[in-house]
């Protein structure tokens, strides 16, 4: 059974499109994040939410919503995408948040998004 | 601004061989995490470090925290093909909800 899932994969769209992409984990987690790698394989955390509380909110534009339905599952909605958006895209769990202390995080397996 | 600087960035070595990857920052953390990410795949846990002067070891891998907790390095001795993929540091400040991860070192091991 796969721990933290994203789907789709791949997404390949055009610029001013508006896409979604969907997580969901099945470890029990009460918090969940999504992370944005660049093209560089630099990793940085977009939102973070704690028992469906969103808690970590960094320098993201508004074009980008994460909803959390229930602790199991967050998504990501993209509005009016650009060419900078095209990225891999990761959820991630873990038990508790990282206040100082060492959460053990999981990630799912990405998605690639292309906007051309 | 990256809070932690991995070098070297791209290491290629051959079987065998040994390595060492750097991990540091001028922030202190709480606890400081390394990361294995195989292409197509998220990132993977492989050790967390919380102690000052700490030191891990994984089969041939060796993780170490500074004793100020400031840097971190991870040692990989006869590296083997299975070795290869993008290594990872992270850390957890006191005050901070986040973990804040370094660039990456890309690691090739050539058989």
């Amino acid at each position: 059974d796969t721990a933290v899932s994203q789907t789709p994969k791949y997404l390949v769209t055009q610029m001013g499109n508006d896409k979604s992409i969907k997580c969901e984990q099945n470890l029990g987690h009460d918090t969940m994040y999504w992370y944005k790698q660049d093209s560089k394989k630099f990793l940085k955390i977009m939102f973070s939410y704690n028992n469906k509380e969103l808690i970590i909110n960094e320098t993201v534009p508004n074009r980008f919503s994460p909803k959390s339905p229930d602790k199991a599952h967050l998504n990501l909605h993209i509005n009016s995408l650009e060419l900078g958006d095209s990225a891999v895209y990761f959820c991630a769990s873990s038990q508790g948040l990282a206040v100082g202390g060492p959460v053990e995080q999981y990630f799912g397996p990405g998605t690639r998004l292309t906007v051309t | 601004t990256q809070l932690l600087e991995q070098s070297p960035q791209f290491l290629s070595i051959q079987e065998g061989e040994n390595l060492t990857v750097y991990c540091n920052s001028s922030s202190v953390f709480s606890s400081l995490q390394w990361y294995r990410q195989e292409p197509g795949e998220g990132p993977v846990l492989l050790v967390t470090v919380v102690t000052g002067g700490e030191v891990k070891k994984l089969k041939r891998l060796t993780f170490q925290f500074g004793d100020a907790r400031k840097d971190s390095s991870l040692h990989i001795t006869a590296a083997q093909p299975g070795d290869t993929g993008l290594y990872l540091c992270a850390g957890a400040r006191s005050n901070d909800y986040k973990l804040s991860f370094g660039a990456g070192t890309t690691v090739t091991v050539r058989a």
